[in-house]
């Protein structure tokens, strides 16, 4: 069965500094990778979505790779804020799964002023 | 503003107890919905796809009998707990299928406390 692991369960970062998560997968060819965050008690929400032909996708101050060699996304936070503060998950789908997605185990990131 | 709403927030009650937790889609007709559950510290997991219409489909290891899923129209679906026992305490959420492989926008979760 699919594999998706992210790096760290607890990610802690200095303000202003680059956050760095990463997903790597197992037994899965992705079509599309998306991430997303979510804040304690409520539902995820999306934040980036990348294709499998894609190599790099950015939005302000996020910034998605995505390796099909590798099997790995890198998902990065720039200039990052204590409002960065989260879990981030990273979500695989594919065309033959009927557009389920299969997450991640996430990675909590705290940013510390 | 929200594209989808989930309700209850939170529901506490006592074993044995069924509990039907709504997921609506505000924005747009959904023909499908999606239910997972979250344990604390862990990722989603998904139980089922809803489909507008017809049965949902389930995910392995999943038990139909024991969550209900009725999707009846294009903007609601309902997942029911039937007898809950303190093992389905969880947070469930729902999500709404986007078009085109566009990303799946999630309701704010169901806290399921069952004592």
């Amino acid at each position: 069965s699919q594999k998706i692991e992210q790096n760290s369960e607890a990610l802690n970062i200095q303000e202003g500094k680059t956050a760095t998560l990463t997903c790597n997968y197992t037994n899965y060819s992705p079509a599309y990778l998306q991430w997303y965050r979510q804040d304690p008690g409520r539902g995820p929400v999306f934040l980036l979505l990348i294709r499998e032909n894609e190599k790099e996708k950015r939005k302000e101050r996020l910034k998605v790779t995505f390796d099909t060699t590798l099997k790995q996304s890198l998902f990065h936070i720039t200039a990052s804020q204590p409002a960065d503060s989260a879990t981030y998950l990273c979500a695989l789908g594919a065309t033959d799964t009927g557009n389920q997605f299969y997450f991640g185990t996430g990675t909590s990131l705290t940013v510390i002023p | 503003g929200a594209v989808v709403s989930q309700h209850p927030s939170r529901v506490i009650c006592k074993s044995g107890t069924s509990v039907k937790i709504e997921c609506r889609s505000l924005d747009f007709q959904a023909t499908t919905m999606f239910w997972y559950r979250q344990f604390p510290k862990q990722s989603l997991m998904l139980m089922a796809t809803s489909n507008e219409g017809s049965k949902a489909t389930y995910e392995q290891g999943v038990e139909k009998d024991k969550f209900l899923i009725n999707h009846a129209s294009l903007t609601l679906s309902t997942l029911t707990v039937t007898s809950a026992h303190p093992e389905d305490s969880s947070f469930y959420i729902c999500s709404v299928k986007g078009v085109n492989n566009q990303p799946q926008h999630f309701g704010d979760g169901t806290r399921l406390s069952i004592l």
